[in-house]
């Protein structure tokens, strides 16, 4: 299975963006790039994905390297609200099962 | 919004005890996922379905069952609980099909249970 390099943790400055960068040097052709984020106490909540163009919407913006080797999750104005877990996940079909991999995310530290 | 509810956020349990797990959604989904979740190992599936009556084994099956009577309900069993079943466990669900792997999960709150 494609797995995902995450840095363990990041810091941001309230209000500047954050630059979150995942490798996934295995990825195959037909997995997309799921990001999720946990905020302490809760479960995983979806932020964002795609598969080769760069995607928007209202939390973030995903960036995918040509070569879909690596991706880069952009929080455009970084809240102390963003402060949590960040999983970059390669969602795909392995052997007929739809899995996710998750591994160990970046913890993001928000400075006020 | 879809809504995927966890019984319990918190279980205290003993050593031997038979365990159920309940997870409920709110979106018709046809795939549903159980995942353990523990400090530096990230979450790991342990098993997860994708119609009524279906499972497959995820990475980490071993002392667990499952059940889907219903398509809206999954419900992980621990047969017999161990110190080692500690853990948060999560519930997610998405759409199935073709379009299930492209398709964002969505998770509950969690349980978080602890075998005494």
């Amino acid at each position: 299975d494609a797995k995902t390099t995450q840095p363990n943790s990041m810091e941001s400055n309230e209000e500047e963006p954050v630059h979150l960068p995942c490798n996934h040097s295995t990825i195959s052709g037909t997995d997309y790039i799921h990001w999720y984020r946990q905020l302490p106490s809760q479960g995983p909540e979806y932020v964002i994905h795609g598969l080769t163009s760069n995607v928007n919407n209202r939390m973030a913006s995903l960036a995918i390297a040509e070569d879909r080797k690596s991706s880069t999750l952009i929080l455009h104005r970084a809240t102390l609200r963003d402060a949590a877990v960040y999983y970059c996940i390669l969602r795909g079909t392995t052997s007929g099962t739809y899995k996710y991999i998750f591994g160990t995310g970046t913890r993001l530290k928000v400075l006020a | 919004d879809v809504k995927v509810t966890q019984s319990s956020r918190y279980l205290v349990k003993r050593t031997g005890e038979k365990v159920f797990l309940e997870c409920v959604q709110d979106m018709d989904h046809e795939n549903m996922f159980w995942y353990r979740q523990d400090p530096g190992l990230g979450l790991r599936l342990i098993y997860f379905s994708y119609d009524v009556k279906m499972k497959e084994k995820g990475d980490i099956p071993e002392g667990y069952s499952v059940s889907r009577e219903k398509k809206e309900r999954f419900s992980l069993i621990l047969e017999s609980a161990s110190t080692n079943q500690t853990s948060m466990y999560l519930c997610a669900s998405n759409e199935g099909g073709g379009g299930g792997r492209s398709q964002p999960q969505h998770f509950g709150d969690g349980t978080r249970l602890s075998i005494l």
